[in-house]
């Protein structure tokens, strides 16, 4: 078990809705990435967070957005969803946002739009 | 669970053989290596990491090894056993504050 935390654990919806995507890291964590993977694209950078601010931005598409809150956990919103966005999302967590120390990953959310 | 990425290059090595899982890195000014193992349904779980400035690094049956050279890093995996079965990621941090990117994946598969 990582320590990391992620409800829920699936979510089907159908297009054109919103979801929203939580994380708990690990205790004493204060950076929390997140990461999307589809079976033909591996593990893609979405976004990260290191104490309540945004640190790096990856691929991530308008409609998605996140935010991290005084308590660490962090929570990823999908909007106008498309059927592309079917994919597993992971949550990682990691001690400092230097990139120094490893990131721990939760179990993901597969989201399935139909 | 889903399958992770179905079309992986695949190792396929004999229970009790050692296994060598390669990965190519991008940039040589990363300085910061992670090997993942992936199971069925959950998420990436880390195996070993190493710095830049280190060549080699020991743990538990695994070894990883540096080659800045070429921009290359290897996972061995002694007396590989079933329960090694999975998907290996290597993954690179490139500078300060960056995230890190994840290669392609590895599916190692134990021959009984």
């Amino acid at each position: 078990d990582s320590g990391v935390t992620q409800t829920p654990k699936h979510l089907i919806t159908a297009t054109g809705q919103r979801v929203t995507l939580r994380c708990s890291p690990r205790s004493g964590d204060l950076s929390v990435y997140w990461y999307q993977q589809s079976l033909d694209q591996g593990l893609q950078f979405l976004i990260q967070y290191y104490n309540g601010e945004e640190r790096a931005k990856g691929n991530i598409l308008e409609r998605f957005s996140a935010q991290q809150f005084p308590d660490l956990h962090s929570e990823l919103n999908l909007s106008s969803l498309e059927l592309g966005d079917s994919a597993l999302y992971f949550c990682a967590s990691s001690v400092w946002d230097r990139g120094d120390s490893p990131l721990h990953f939760g179990n993901g959310t597969r989201l399935t739009v139909t | 669970g889903e399958s992770v990425g179905l079309h992986l290059p695949t190792l396929s090595v004999q229970e009790g053989d050692n296994s060598i899982i390669n990965c190519a890195y991008s940039n040589s000014a990363s300085d910061y290596f992670i090997w993942y193992k992936q199971e069925s349904g959950k998420g990436p779980q880390f195996i070993i990491d190493i710095r830049s400035n280190m060549d080699k690094r020991q743990g538990q049956r695994v070894t990883v090894l540096l080659n800045k050279t070429v921009k290359h890093l290897s996972l061995q995996i002694a007396a590989t056993q079933p329960g090694d079965s999975a998907v290996y990621f290597c993954a690179e941090h490139k500078n300060y504050g960056q995230n890190f990117v994840f290669g392609p994946g590895t599916r190692l598969s134990v021959l009984p």
